[in-house]
């Protein structure tokens, strides 16, 4: 199957950095990334939308300004967590998907965002 | 709104059968697909169901009822390595994927 890789896999920062997490398609070119965000035993919650060159979809109440995401070529997309506070430790993960009839998304295998 | 139901934990034994149950409301339905996650790591895909009917693969097997909004995840000959969370997602008329809570199943010797 298509691979995803993610970078890092975990970070932990300080409160008011800003940490950027990609998401790399290695064997595919990814028209859309899709970017969520997982609290302990809750569901995933889909944060943004990206297709290559365009900006990105955010969800209703993810702050754009905050959580920065590019997705400058079809195998990379980058998140940008600006001014970090504890709130914002959780475990983020990233998907792709191509050009395929089952709209199939593939995952990365998460970054564990910690903010201190 | 949109609404994806499963059970929050369920328990079963080595060797035996389980069954893991979503129920769906959704803005349109473009296919129901079935993820494990093991603590710690990011979804793997299991299957995929977007006609009615049971899809076999393996040990696995998923089930829909797109008039029930209905489907079933159906794990055979259970292994300790299926202790995992299982999430059920619907992909609704925006090609977008809503998600259930996800169902942890534990497995006992």
């Amino acid at each position: 199957g298509a691979v995803v890789s993610q970078h890092p896999s975990r970070v932990i920062c300080k409160s008011g950095t800003s940490v950027k997490i990609e998401c790399r398609s290695l064997d595919f070119q990814a028209t859309t990334m899709f970017w969520y965000r997982q609290f302990p035993k809750k569901s995933l919650m889909l944060m943004a939308t990206s297709n290559e060159g365009s900006k990105a979809t955010y969800e209703q109440g993810v702050e754009k300004d905050k959580f920065l995401i590019n997705h400058a070529s079809l195998t990379l997309s980058t998140l940008t967590v600006t001014s970090a506070h504890p709130e914002d430790s959780s475990f983020y993960i990233c998907s792709a998907a191509g050009e395929r009839e089952t709209y199939e998304q593939y995952f990365g295998p998460g970054t564990r965002l910690t903010v201190t | 709104g949109q609404n994806i139901d499963q059970p929050t934990e369920m328990t079963a034994t080595e060797g035996a059968i389980v069954q893991i149950n979503c129920t769906y409301q959704t803005s349109g339905f473009n296919g129901l697909f079935w993820y494990q996650q093991h603590a710690g790591e990011a979804p793997t895909f299991l299957s995929y169901n977007v006609l009615d009917g049971l899809e076999e693969k393996g040990r696995f097997s998923s089930f829909l009822s797109r008039s029930k909004g209905y489907s079933y995840l159906l794990l055979k000959e259970l292994q300790m390595k299926d202790s995992a969370s299982y999430l059920c997602a619907v992909m609704d008329s925006n090609y977008q994927l809503i998600w259930g809570a996800g169902t942890k199943l534990i497995i006992k010797p």
